[in-house]
């Protein structure tokens, strides 16, 4: 079975610094897909970014960016320019990309941004 | 994207009573997902439902204490049955109208059972 792991239960960075959260995952399938979604206070949870496995270029959304590493099986969000705004849980998520297969999820990071 | 509606948002519940929470999207999906969110926690994957076929449960979940509905391709229902305080979470539906594994979650409904 699929496991996501966050080591990080939060964090904090300072307005307009960056911060990376990390995110390790277990799997014996070769493709798949890896989500960043975040939950602000009010709790509905929203995509942050997408990866595909088979996609070795890394994804980047405006200030959000990750550092996929297939081997390690590593897939850390970095973000650029914190912002209030960005304070959420986050959680990374695996998908096997068997046809509707369900997302796993790992346990959440609460990030926190102080002005 | 899909907008997705949850009724009730938020609810306080007696123990040994039920709960059913309503989930509207504004598109036809075909397969509608039941997470469940405890104070604290990760989302848990309940079920999938699937429009005239009955949900698929995952492990540790029954048809018994989570029974679901879907009558057509926009709607869908979640009963919490016999409640207990371990029942208290939040209760989120989602959809993936991309088949790529990108879920659109509704705003959850937070479950306080006494």
């Amino acid at each position: 079975a699929q496991t996501v792991t966050q080591s990080q239960p939060e964090m904090s960075v300072q307005e307009a610094e960056t911060v990376t959260l990390s995110c390790t995952y277990d799997t014996s399938e070769s493709d798949y897909y890896l989500f960043w979604y975040k939950q602000p206070p009010s709790r509905q949870m929203i995509l942050v970014i997408r990866q595909e496995a088979y996609k070795q270029q890394n994804a980047t959304e405006n200030r959000f960016s990750v550092n996929f590493q297939k081997a390690a099986k590593s897939f850390s969000l970095k973000i650029s320019d914190s912002q209030l705004g960005d304070a959420a849980m986050y959680f990374c998520a695996y998908r096997s990309a068997r046809v509707n297969y369900k997302l796993t999820f790992g346990k959440g990071t609460l990030l926190t941004v102080n002005p | 994207s899909a907008v997705i509606s949850q009724k009730p948002s938020r609810d306080i519940c007696q123990r040994g009573t039920s709960l059913t929470i309503q989930c509207q999207v504004d598109s036809q999906v075909t397969m509608m997902f039941w997470y469940r969110q405890q104070p604290g926690q990760s989302l848990t994957l309940i079920a999938t439902a699937n429009q005239g076929s009955e949900a698929t449960y995952e492990s540790g979940f029954v048809i018994d204490k989570f029974p679901i509905s879907r009558p057509n391709l926009t709607f869908s229902t979640l009963t919490v049955s016999n409640m207990s305080p371990e029942d208290s979470s939040i209760y989120l539906c989602s959809v993936d109208i991309t088949h790529t594994g990108e879920l659109f979650f509704g705003e959850g409904s937070r479950l306080t059972v006494l």
